[in-house]
């Protein structure tokens, strides 16, 4: 059974710190997912990534997937208030197959303080 | 471009009434099709995926039931329901893992 662990569950920053969410993951898989959620609100993509070594940035945010470590991180440089969310990571759990099923991790609550 | 609807966008229905939820996709053709609730204390968990018309994979025993009666139609139902099917309902789609998997707005239901 795959499972998908994300620490840290809660993280309180200040602004123009640094930090990285990790997602580990149980079993074989070279597909991961970053979701932010704002609260209230539905899931948003923020990164798509499906290789080894498969690294993407957008703003602020950086991700990345080492597939034999089952890990990715993600990483936030400078933060401010705007990025304070929920922040998902997702593994499809269809490894090989054809049609996906995304297996989501508890979650990383992010505020981000002045 | 590809959209996705969900509605109703919140819904407050009584212990053992029925429910209707409808998830519809425009700009594409032949989604997998996803059901996803967010409940407190249960994360984001799958219910029902489709990958063609009249094809319903179940994912989680519980009082509901899913249709694809259209391409791009998908429909969470219940007979009777009850408290513990409180949650946030979200349905997704994709047209291929490689692209990803674009999540609608989702509907709060609330069973009291």
């Amino acid at each position: 059974e795959l499972k998908v662990e994300q620490n840290p569950l809660f993280l309180s920053m200040q602004e123009g710190k640094n930090y990285t969410i990790y997602c580990n993951y149980s079993t074989t898989s070279d597909r991961l997912y970053w979701y932010r959620q704002d609260p209230g609100k539905s899931l948003e993509s923020l990164f798509v990534l499906l290789s080894n070594g498969a690294v993407k940035q957008e703003g602020r945010l950086m991700a990345s997937l080492d597939t034999k470590a089952r890990l990715s991180t993600l990483h936030i440089t400078a933060a401010v208030h705007d990025l304070s969310a929920t922040y998902f990571c997702a593994v499809d759990r269809s490894y090989g197959g054809s049609q996906g099923n995304l297996i989501f991790g508890k979650g990383t609550k992010l505020s981000v303080k002045p | 471009s590809q959209t996705i609807h969900q509605w109703p966008a919140t819904l407050v229905q009584p212990v053992g009434s029925p429910l209707s939820l409808e998830c519809t996709v425009e700009g594409t053709s032949n989604p997998n099709l996803y059901w996803y609730r967010q409940a407190a204390g249960r994360g984001l968990q799958l219910l029902f995926y489709s990958v063609g018309i009249g094809q319903i994979s179940s994912e989680v025993p519980q009082n509901l039931s899913a249709s694809r009666p259209q391409d791009r139609q998908f429909i969470l139902s219940s007979k009777k329901l009850l408290l513990s099917d409180s949650g946030f309902y979200l349905c997704a789609w994709t047209q291929g893992w490689r692209l990803g998997y674009t999540f609608g707005s989702g509907t709060r239901l609330t069973v009291v």
